[in-house]
């Protein structure tokens, strides 16, 4: 059974930055793409960007660029978001998904607050 | 960024009822490579939204052939029939032909 858990979320200070991981299991991480997606207190669902299998190349959104990066370590069967200057508009839901053109399995998120 | 609008906002169904979902995109959703990655989601109340549709009219693995996706191009549409209980929450499309991947406002299924 495929399995993404997410965790590294919780209250953050503007301007600080914060590390996500989801854990994946029942499938060989290795072979897949993987990507993050977030989902606003409004409901609004938002690409972040993925990560070629062997993790070799990544995509971000435009407006996310310069503030996330995308990583992985295919040892532990982990994908990672790393957030820096965070700010209020970050506050969301983070999912995991497993994919690229198709965004298959979703984890049950993490959620960041981001408030002083 | 591939627009895409999701209409109605909100639906009410009773149960055994048929509902249809559209969803249209502001540019054709056709790769390069011939296919059309237009995916749909159900999102069920306190869950993350789980894949029923890929590539237009592929269900998911697991998923019911109550649903049906079609459309080509830059509209679609998700049919949903004998609408049961568990079928109720809300529904996105999204794309992902082009960077960045993008999704629709979401359609929320309710009981009449």
């Amino acid at each position: 059974e495929v399995q993404l858990v997410e965790s590294g979320g919780g209250l953050v200070q503007p301007g600080a930055s914060l590390k996500l991981s989801c854990v994946a299991s029942g499938f060989t991480f290795s072979d897949y793409w993987m990507s993050w997606v977030r989902q606003t207190p409004g409901k609004t669902m938002e690409w972040i960007g993925d990560i070629k299998y062997d993790g070799s190349y990544t995509n971000y959104a435009p407006s996310l660029k310069n503030r996330f990066t995308i990583s992985r370590d295919n040892a532990k069967s982990t994908l990672y978001l790393q957030m820096s200057n965070v700010r209020s508009e970050d506050t969301a839901t983070y999912y995991c998904t497993r994919g690229t053109t198709v965004l298959d399995f979703w984890g049950p998120g993490t959620m960041v607050t981001v408030s002083s | 960024d591939v627009v895409m609008t999701q209409t109605p906002v909100s639906l009410s169904v009773s149960l055994g009822g048929q509902v249809s979902v559209s969803c249209r995109s502001s540019q054709s959703l056709v790769h390069n490579n011939g296919n059309t990655y237009l995916s749909w989601f159900l999102q069920k109340p306190g869950q993350s939204p789980q894949l029923l549709i890929y590539k237009v009219s592929n269900r998911f693995s697991g998923i019911s052939d109550r649903f049906s996706g079609s459309g080509s191009g830059t509209d679609f549409t998700l049919k949903i029939s004998r609408v049961e209980p568990d079928d109720l929450g809300v529904y996105y499309c999204g794309q992902g032909t082009q960077w960045p991947w993008t999704f629709g406002g979401g359609t929320k299924l309710e009981l009449k």
